[in-house]
């Protein structure tokens, strides 16, 4: 069974960045795509962009263009995301999910952003 | 982008009824790349369905779903007090992802 084990929770203040991983236990990230979708606080959910860690492919949602990066570490089977030019709509719980065909068939717990001054 | 609309907002029913969720799409969604999503409050989405019509790994058979196009629909046969959830439609055929805005089941 595939276990993703997300980063912490993280308060940072407008106009920086966040960072946060996610590692894959009990199987592996491998050829398998892996997105960022969050969701605000009562909000439904966004995707926002994906990796394929092996093949190093990225697709961002272009509402994201130019503020996401997302990264893989093979060696260690964690992907990570960050997030720059925070606001507080950015406020948000983000999760990774590993991809099959496309749909997100395993997800992390889920890490809270809070960007407040 | 494809917007997916859901429909109801929400949904009331005493246990054992049963549910029936609509997710439309605009424009129409290529072959069958919508998946249905169940999420509990406080707790991550899990996958229910993907391509459409079938059922995640360990979904009971009282989910089933269907659709083609622009018009897809999720049932619950006998809902049970554990199906009390937001139910998220998504579609993946082509990018951006883009999910439905939910419906929330109560069951009680």
């Amino acid at each position: 069974q595939v276990h993703l084990v997300q980063s912490g929770a993280e308060v940072t203040k407008p106009g920086s960045s966040v960072k946060v991983s996610c590692k894959a236990s009990g199987g592996t990230f491998s050829s398998y795509p892996v997105s960022w979708v969050r969701q605000a606080p009562g909000q439904g959910l966004e995707w926002m962009g994906k990796i394929i860690p092996v093949r190093g492919i990225l697709d961002y949602a272009e509402k994201f263009q130019g503020r996401l990066t997302v990264t893989a570490d093979k060696s260690t089977d964690t992907v990570y995301m960050v997030l720059s030019s925070l606001t507080s709509e950015d406020t948000a719980v983000y999760y990774c999910a590993r991809d099959y065909n496309s749909y997100h068939e395993y997800w992390g717990q889920g890490t809270l952003v809070t960007v407040s001054s | 982008e494809i917007v997916l609309t859901q429909s109801p907002g929400t949904l009331s029913l005493p246990p054992g009824e049963r549910a029936t969720l609509s997710c439309r799409a605009s424009p129409t969604i290529s072959r069958i790349y919508l998946a249905w999503y169940q999420q509990k409050p406080g707790q991550a989405p899990c996958l229910l369905v993907y391509d459409t019509s079938n059922r995640a790994t360990g979904i009971p058979d009282r989910f089933s779903a269907s659709g083609s196009g622009t018009d897809f629909t999720l049932t619950i046969s006998r809902l049970e007090p554990e199906d009390s959830a937001t139910y998220y439609c998504q579609q993946y055929g082509s990018s951006p992802r883009t999910f439905g805005q939910g419906t929330k089941v109560e069951v009680k």
